[in-house]
């Protein structure tokens, strides 16, 4: 596999619930992003992670927990989400320190809070 | 002084047709300004970049105008067709710093 890669594509979930989202970037990236994308809402960043660190965390609730293993690895956990949490979530890995060359994102997890 | 504004919030253009996409920033430590192209149901993907050493950057039928002095810089899509329909973001970063984007223009292209 290549790329940043989310899964699953697709979570429907009560507000109860816990779910977590899930990404792999196989491009040897030390940085890896949380976004939120909403209809007609510009691109929010939500949590950035810099050699496994967490170096940003944008007034995000408490309900979306941030997780990052590795440098390859990075989880979003959800418990308690309200219908406004309903969003695309994007997953994006760049490489640190050196000449910027973007961000590669994910798919997205199409994310609907019921 | 970290906002990146972009214009128009939405295009039509016909086939064939240039589509112009612009932004704006104020940030002078700014040397690094990507855009992103996103179809429904996918993440952005990076589409081209510059930097401000240079004034334009062509890659096929995309183009990257900069206008230093102005601190502005636009995206020309030539001959475009419906297969360009998707959303563009621009942004910009500093160096080691994260990109700041813009909040994106849906481009349609009418046949």
């Amino acid at each position: 596999e290549t790329g940043v890669t989310q899964t699953p594509r697709h979570l429907v979930m009560g507000m109860t619930n816990k779910k977590s989202l899930k990404c792999e970037q196989h491009l040897g990236h030390n940085a890896m992003y949380w976004y939120k994308q909403s209809a007609k809402k510009p691109l929010e960043l939500m949590f950035v992670y810099s050699l496994e660190e967490r170096v940003e965390n944008n007034s995000v609730p408490s309900r979306f927990s941030p997780e990052c293993p590795n440098s390859s690895h990075l989880f979003l956990h959800l418990h308690t989400l309200q219908p406004e949490d309903s969003a695309l979530y994007l997953c994006a890995s760049s490489q640190e320190g050196g000449i910027n060359y973007g961000y590669t994102f994910g798919s997205g997890t199409r994310l609907t809070v019921v | 002084q970290q906002q990146v504004k972009q214009s128009p919030q939405s295009l039509i253009v016909q086939k064939g047709g240039i589509s112009i996409i612009n932004c704006a920033y104020e940030n002078t430590a700014f040397d690094y300004f990507p855009w992103y192209q996103q179809f429904p149901g996918k993440g952005p993907a990076l589409l081209i970049a510059i930097r401000p050493d240079v004034s334009e950057k062509k890659e096929g039928r995309f183009t990257i105008s900069f206008n230093k002095s102005a601190k502005q810089f636009s995206l020309h899509i030539m001959d475009s067709q419906p297969g360009d329909s998707a959303t563009y973001f621009c942004a910009a970063s500093m160096p080691r710093e994260k990109l700041t984007f813009g909040t994106g223009t849906r481009l349609t292209i009418i046949p």
